[in-house]
């Protein structure tokens, strides 16, 4: 069993809507939480950030997470077509352990039509 | 502008042929790393470097080498190529004391024949 888990997809949403993803995990140590975005042919771009549980906002994203359940969750509001893209979550258990290795879920691929 | 910068963006090559993927930041970041992105694997770290001349083997480092002689470079070395390592490859970077996530570069497909 994977330590991140993410369901690869796709999710095919119509614009405007609320795009919702999860990742759950085995990893009680994991305390920073990332999402990030990897449109095709480019790198993963960081789009949430967050440590512990709790939410977090930013525009139109929010970025939940639950350590009680090790479920986190992204969630795009008025989604728009170049919202498509592969969504990733990544987890670490503290950046500035030896390795600095994120674990990342397979990730999202999400596509907004228009 | 900062960023995280990658070449080839592209490369093929034979089985056996060495090869070095090159990376650059221009963020002043003391941690570096490699990872590759393969379909149903996702992304797994290759190795990574805490600061100049400290390099350490990630989860797959097996088949490649790097070095860090100066903090901005961090080149990925591969001495004998073989087919299963045709990958996309991406190198990142990250102010590991600031406790700041990775930036990642662009990524270079690379294609081993």
């Amino acid at each position: 069993q994977k330590e991140v888990e993410q369901d690869p997809g796709p999710l095919s949403v119509p614009e405007g809507a609320i795009v919702s993803l999860n990742c759950t995990y085995s990893n009680s140590a994991f305390q920073y939480f990332m999402w990030y975005r990897q449109y095709s042919r480019k790198g993963p771009e960081l789009l949430m950030y967050t440590y512990s549980s709790g939410n977090k906002e930013d525009g139109r994203f929010t970025a939940q997470v639950d350590k009680s359940s090790k479920y986190i969750s992204l969630f795009i509001r008025d989604s728009q077509p170049s919202d498509s893209a592969t969504y990733l979550c990544a987890m670490t258990p503290d950046f500035k352990a030896a390795g600095n290795k994120l674990t990342f879920g397979g990730g999202t691929r999400v596509l907004v039509k228009p | 502008e900062a960023q995280v910068t990658q070449n080839p963006r592209y490369l093929i090559t034979v089985t056996g042929k060495k090869l070095t993927v090159t990376c650059s930041q221009n963020m002043n970041h003391e941690y570096m790393s490699w990872y590759r992105q393969d379909p149903g694997l996702g992304l797994r770290q290759i190795y990574y470097s805490m600061n100049v001349e400290v390099t350490d083997k990630g989860d797959v480092p097996e088949g490649y080498k790097v070095s860090r002689k100066e903090k901005r470079n961090f080149p990925l070395i591969l001495e004998s190529p073989s087919p299963n390592q045709t990958s996309l490859y991406f190198c990142a970077s990250s102010s590991w004391q600031d406790n700041s996530p990775l930036h990642f570069g662009n990524g270079t497909r690379l294609t081993v024949t």
